[in-house]
C-alpha cells in the first residue's frame, strides 16, 4: 500500500464553522507533512510532524491546527478561517532518511465562503 | 538551500522528446537533485532523483552534468497525459530528524498538444 489517504476530497465551510481534514498512510512512514498550494501557485509547506511530534510550523496562523494522533494519522483542524483560506491541502509522507521520496495525497480542496 | 530556475512553461506534440532544464548555480556538496509531477488538482509525485551523471528510470532521464550546476529532466515520447507543472528541487531536501523539509519552486507547465 503506497497510499497517502485525505479526506473529504472537498469541503465548503462558513467562516465561523470548525472542520478537520484528515490524513492516513499505512507504509511506516514516521515524517507527514501538510501544503497548502493556491491556483496556479507551487506547493507551501505548513507542518512538519517527525515520529508524532511537531517538528515544524511555518509560521501558519493559530486558526490552522494541526495533530498527530499515532503515526498513520495526521489532522489538520481549521477553525474560523478566511475567504483567502480558499485552496488545495495537501498531506506528504516519507521514510526517515535523507532525499527520501515524499508520497503525496491527493488533496482536499477547500472552499471558505 | 540552492535557488533553481526552471522555464516557466514548454510545449510540446506527442511523440516528441521533452527536456526541461533547470539551473542550480549555488548547489552545495551534498545536495541531491529532485523532480516532482503534479498533474492538476493532485499531489506531486515523485519522478527521478539523481546526484551526478545520468539517471535512468522507466519513466524518465535526469542528466547532470560534472560541475552540477544545471540538470535536464528527459521524457521521451512524450504523451497528452505528460502534460503537468513539473518541479526541481535542489538542496530542499533537508534531513533533519527523520523528515525531509521539501520546498517547491516555481515549476515548468508542461503541454503536450495532440
Amino acid at each position: 500500500d503506497t497510499e497517502v489517504t485525505q479526506t473529504p476530497k472537498h469541503l465548503v465551510m462558513g467562516m465561523t464553522n470548525k472542520k478537520s481534514l484528515k490524513c492516513e498512510q499505512h507504509m511506516g512512514h514516521r515524517a507527514m507533512y501538510w501544503y497548502k498550494q493556491k491556483a496556479k501557485k507551487p506547493p507551501e509547506l505548513m507542518f512538519v510532524y517527525s515520529y508524532e511530534k511537531l517538528s515544524i510550523n511555518e509560521s501558519v496562523p493559530s486558526r490552522f491546527s494541526p495533530e498527530c494522533p499515532n503515526s498513520s494519522l495526521l489532522n489538520l483542524h481549521l477553525h474560523a478561517l478566511q475567504p483567502e483560506d480558499s485552496a488545495l491541502y495537501l498531506c506528504a509522507s516519507s521514510p526517515d532518511g535523507p532525499n527520501t521520496e515524499a508520497f503525496f495525497g491527493q488533496g482536499t480542496r477547500l472552499t471558505v465562503v | 538551500l540552492a535557488k533553481t530556475t526552471q522555464p516557466i512553461s514548454m510545449d510540446s506534440y506527442e511523440g516528441q522528446e521533452v527536456n526541461i532544464t533547470c539551473s542550480h548555480n549555488n548547489i552545495a556538496t551534498n545536495d541531491y537533485i529532485t523532480w516532482y509531477q503534479q498533474f492538476p488538482s493532485q499531489g506531486p509525485r515523485f519522478i527521478i532523483q539523481g546526484y551526478k551523471t545520468k539517471v535512468t528510470n522507466e519513466v524518465a532521464s535526469l542528466f547532470i552534468p560534472a560541475d552540477r550546476k544545471s540538470s535536464t529532466l528527459s521524457l521521451p515520447r512524450v504523451s497528452l497525459s505528460d502534460t503537468a507543472v513539473y518541479y526541481c528541487l535542489v538542496g530542499a531536501a533537508l534531513f533533519s530528524g527523520g523528515y525531509n523539509k521539501l520546498i517547491f519552486g516555481a515549476g515548468t507547465r508542461l503541454a503536450v498538444h495532440p
